[in-house]
């Protein structure tokens, strides 16, 4: 059964700073994994999906790595702002599973001015 | 283009009711999943419809089901409601079931039953 970790679980930081947060998966045979921001009490915002043939994938501000070998993803978050502020999320998309994600628990990041 | 459209976006329901949820999905997305967010239990997987057929169902008793009409819009059912139940309901569209394509996800609907 495949299993998703975020650590860390929360993290605050100064604004301008740049972060990286941490996915684990413990199934290496995984489709894709995208990367989620949720505001309190709000929907996921897709912010990157990375295909299990690609290495890395850049949106702006943000930077998601994959390395399915090791069973992990890093997303990076460059100069980091008060607006950052947000849960986010990694989910797993495994070709066994259907069209089911499997979601990690969530980072919860806050950004103080 | 619309996003993905739940409603409605609060529900209030007394333990024993019955309740109806609605997605519609991104115009063109024919695979419509739901997920149940609790702060205890995370993000999990309720079931999956493609071209109004059921694929995949997630680990929930019978009182939870679904369906998907025509023109890929959705609606969960839950039937004789628990307090346990309250939570945020997501659902999430995709243009196709392959695996290259990722997911939309709408608002939510905030159930609480008390």
């Amino acid at each position: 059964k495949q299993e998703v970790t975020q650590i860390p679980a929360a993290l605050s930081v100064p604004e301008g700073e740049n972060l990286v947060l941490n996915c684990s998966f413990t199934d290496s045979a995984i489709y894709n994994l995208q990367w989620f921001r949720q505001d309190p009490g709000k929907g996921l915002t897709s912010l990157l999906l990375i295909q299990s043939s690609q290495r890395e994938q850049t949106s702006g501000r943000l930077n998601a790595s994959l390395d399915k070998s090791s069973g992990r993803s890093t997303l990076y978050i460059a100069a980091s702002q008060p607006g950052d502020s947000a849960t986010y999320l990694c989910a797993v998309r495994l070709p066994y599973a259907g069209n089911m994600l499997t979601f990690g628990g969530g980072t919860r990041l806050m950004v103080k001015p | 283009k619309a996003g993905v459209t739940q409603t409605p976006r609060y529900l209030i329901k007394t333990r024993g009711q019955q309740v109806t949820l609605s997605c519609s999905p991104i115009s063109g997305h024919r695979s419509v999943s739901w997920y149940q967010q609790t702060p205890g239990q995370g993000l999990q997987f309720l079931f999956e419809y493609f071209s109004e057929t059921q694929r995949n169902k997630g680990n929930f008793p019978g009182r939870f089901s679904g369906r998907q009409f025509s023109n890929s819009r959705s609606e969960m059912n839950v039937s004789t409601l628990e307090l346990g139940d309250s939570a945020l309901y997501l659902c999430a569209s995709s243009l196709a079931g392959a695996g290259v394509y990722g997911y939309t996800f709408g608002s939510g609907t905030r159930l609480t039953v008390v």
